[in-house]
């Protein structure tokens, strides 16, 4: 059973901001929000996690609803190679984190 | 520094053959995850271990399959009596033991069965 609903695909101009909404409305009070990537057929690529604040680190902005109901992830600057199906996971630590069907980004040129 | 290193990078086997796939986790790193990923779907948990100790193997078969990380050497997902609905993508995670450290995957060992 999916905690997290995404939508199955999006396309987003190379160079512009890719921004990629989560809805997670049974989310937990001690739940995380974590972000990974697969590009074709590779294992996933870790991106970014928060709880309740936005976070931001070299790869991506993570912004979460006051609610902790939905979030965002925000790639700046989108480049081809940030094409992939990129999942956003609920859960508390690493163990059994539960990959969904994600969505498929595709950047283009 | 090398990641974490699967292989065989592509497995084949006949049905009833066994299937052992290897995972060396990231250097320091003491937990690994199974996951299996079948054609256009998500990833699902199989099972996490941390050396000599199975800690939660829920998602794993109940027949047929089973996983260990000894002490020494790579963790092992052995598959027995191989069928056709075994045919997926597996991949193999590691972390340290920090709460919340980030999972690194490897590349994944893709297995067929005839």
């Amino acid at each position: 059973d999916a905690k997290t609903t995404q939508p199955p695909s999006m396309d987003c101009a190379e160079g512009r901001a890719a921004n990629l909404p989560c809805n997670h409305s049974t989310i937990s009070g001690n739940e995380y929000v974590y972000w990974y990537r697969q590009i074709h057929s590779q294992g996933p690529q870790y991106i970014i996690h928060g709880l309740k604040n936005n976070e931001t680190n070299e790869m991506a902005s993570l912004i979460i609803t006051e609610d902790r109901k939905s979030s965002t992830l925000i790639l700046p600057h989108a480049t081809l190679r940030d094409t992939a199906v990129y999942y956003c996971i609920v859960g508390f630590g690493n163990e059994k984190l539960t990959f969904g069907t994600g969505t498929r980004l595709t950047i283009i040129p | 520094n090398a990641g974490v290193m699967q292989n065989p990078r592509h497995l084949v086997r006949r049905r009833g053959q066994e299937a052992r796939l290897r995972c060396s986790p990231m250097k320091g790193h003491s937990h690994v995850y199974w996951y299996r990923q079948l054609p256009e779907e998500g990833l699902k948990f199989m099972v996490y271990l941390q050396k000599e100790n199975i800690i939660d193997e829920s998602g794993m078969p109940k027949e047929r399959f089973s996983a260990e990380f000894p002490k020494e050497g790579p963790s092992i997902l052995r598959i027995q009596q191989v069928v056709r609905g075994d045919s997926a993508a597996y991949f193999c995670a590691s972390s340290g033991v920090e709460f919340n450290e980030k999972l690194f995957f490897g590349s994944g060992t893709q297995l067929s069965v005839l």
